[in-house]
């Protein structure tokens, strides 16, 4: 069985600051990662995927993690956050070799102040 | 522009009536998923199906069924036996394995 748990149901960052969001999972097997963003009632846009090629990803709007396997982390950052950047967060793990049946975190709300 | 579609966005019925909520992909892909989305949980797999006229149960089936009948197509209906069907759903489809899943722009279910 794989889990994913997002440290953080809320994060609150001034406008210009780092963005750190957290990611662990739990999987027996190699795992296949991903962060999504979701925008109030929208549906989820892929950030960045991690496949098991470099242990640092980047995505999409200047995020990038890294896939650290001895502490089981996947954590997202942004150098510099932007008004732009609110929404929710969510970690997907999926095993790798199967069909694409992601478990996700409870995500964490991102809030951007001035 | 290839993408996912579901309607409609919003959806109102009484409790106790059957509701069918619409997922259609033109990208071609094999596997399609509905996700149910509730405050604080993440998403959560209902159904998914890798290969026309074929689907298996995710984590939250019960009160819940589907059909794959052609490949862009995977409908949820959302049957009275679902107790708190009161939710955001959200339908994926991805190539297969080891690929990212793209998602709809979701179908927000109240039930009263």
């Amino acid at each position: 069985a794989q889990s994913v748990t997002q440290l953080g149901s809320h994060v609150s960052v001034s406008e210009g600051a780092l963005v750190l969001l957290r990611c662990n999972y739990s999987s027996s097997v190699p795992p296949y990662l991903f962060w999504y963003v979701q925008y109030p009632n929208q549906g989820l846009q892929l950030l960045l995927k991690y496949t098991s090629a470099a242990t640092l990803v980047k995505g999409i709007n200047g995020f990038e993690a890294e896939f650290k396997k001895s502490e089981t982390s996947f954590h997202l950052t942004k150098p510099s956050a932007h008004m732009s950047d609110a929404a929710e967060y969510f970690c997907a793990v999926s095993r790798a070799g199967t069909a694409s049946k992601l478990t996700f975190g409870t995500g964490t709300r991102l809030q951007v102040t001035l | 522009d290839g993408g996912i579609t579901q309607s409609p966005k919003y959806l109102f019925r009484k409790e106790g009536q059957n509701v069918t909520l619409s997922c259609e992909q033109n990208l071609n892909h094999d596997a399609m998923y509905w996700y149910r989305q509730d405050p604080g949980q993440g998403l959560r797999l209902i159904y998914y199906s890798q290969i026309v006229n074929d689907f298996q149960k995710g984590d939250i089936a019960e009160g819940y069924s589907v059909s794959r009948e052609k490949k862009e197509s995977f409908p949820l209906t959302v049957t009275s036996a679902q107790k708190n069907p009161t939710a955001f759903y959200l339908c994926a489809s991805s190539e297969g394995a080891n690929t990212e899943a793209f998602f709809g722009q979701g179908t927000r279910l109240t039930v009263v």
